[in-house]
């Protein structure tokens, strides 16, 4: 099973930062989000599609429908630079699959 | 405080060996299943393996079955991973990850600071 994500998103302070993640039927799958900061290790931002974990601010959220999930921050700030993964369990395999990630630069 | 703490990392020339080791803290090792994953230099993250809460049903990524090992010794609240037959891209920073108890989807609630392993001659 291969999750796509886009390489790069670019936004500016105060906007919306839309990261995507593709996979085939990926509804049907529940999708986590992690957000890794340079030199740190990875923290669950987002589990089952769109469950924030204690502590995460709710401008990130995120939605999961046909072969594509989602994940939104808004009030973007200089903070949440960093590299986001989204993250399946494929029943099918037994495995976890991971994302490709997607770096997110704020201009 | 809740923590994992990775262990035994180093510089390995390759066809050698490791035995890497994950420390819990804070919480009852014997109630997560846990999962091993894998960072290459400036790559993302690769799912290495799972191991239930028993020991005795394991998981691997096709990239290191067979050469890989993970086991678990509940009563000192630790977790380990062998690396055998290593080779230069095995290089990277090792995590392990605690598995949020009684959930289908796996999310990885709570991660080690990661352990080192660069194999080269």
């Amino acid at each position: 099973y291969v999750l796509t994500q886009p390489p790069t998103v670019t936004v500016a302070p105060g906007k919306t930062a839309t990261i995507t993640c593709g996979g085939d039927d990926l509804e049907s799958n529940s999708v986590q989000w992690y957000q890794q900061k340079a030199g740190q290790a990875p923290v669950l931002v987002i589990s089952n599609d769109k469950d924030r974990p204690s502590g995460i601010p709710e401008r990130i959220s995120a939605s999961n429908s046909g072969n594509t999930a989602t994940l939104s921050i808004s009030g973007v700030e200089a903070g949440d630079e960093a590299d986001y993964y989204c993250q399946v369990w494929d029943s099918g395999s037994d495995h976890v699959v991971f994302g490709g990630g997607t770096k997110l630069t704020v201009l | 405080d809740v923590q994992l703490v990775e262990s035994g990392g180093d510089l390995v020339q390759p066809g050698g060996s490791l035995r890497l080791s994950c420390a819990a803290s804070g919480f009852i090792l014997s109630a997560y299943e846990m999962h091993w994953v894998r960072q290459a230099p400036g790559k993302g993250l690769e799912w290495i393996g799972h191991i239930n809460l028993g020991g005795d049903i394991v998981h691997y990524a096709h990239s290191v079955e067979g050469r890989f090992s993970i086991s678990r010794d509940n009563a000192k609240n630790s977790l380990f991973l062998q690396l055998n037959s290593l080779r230069a891209e095995d290089t990277g920073l090792y995590y392990c990850a605690r598995e949020i108890a009684s959930t289908y989807y796996v999310p990885f609630d709570i991660w080690g600071p990661g352990t080192v392993v660069v194999v080269s001659s």
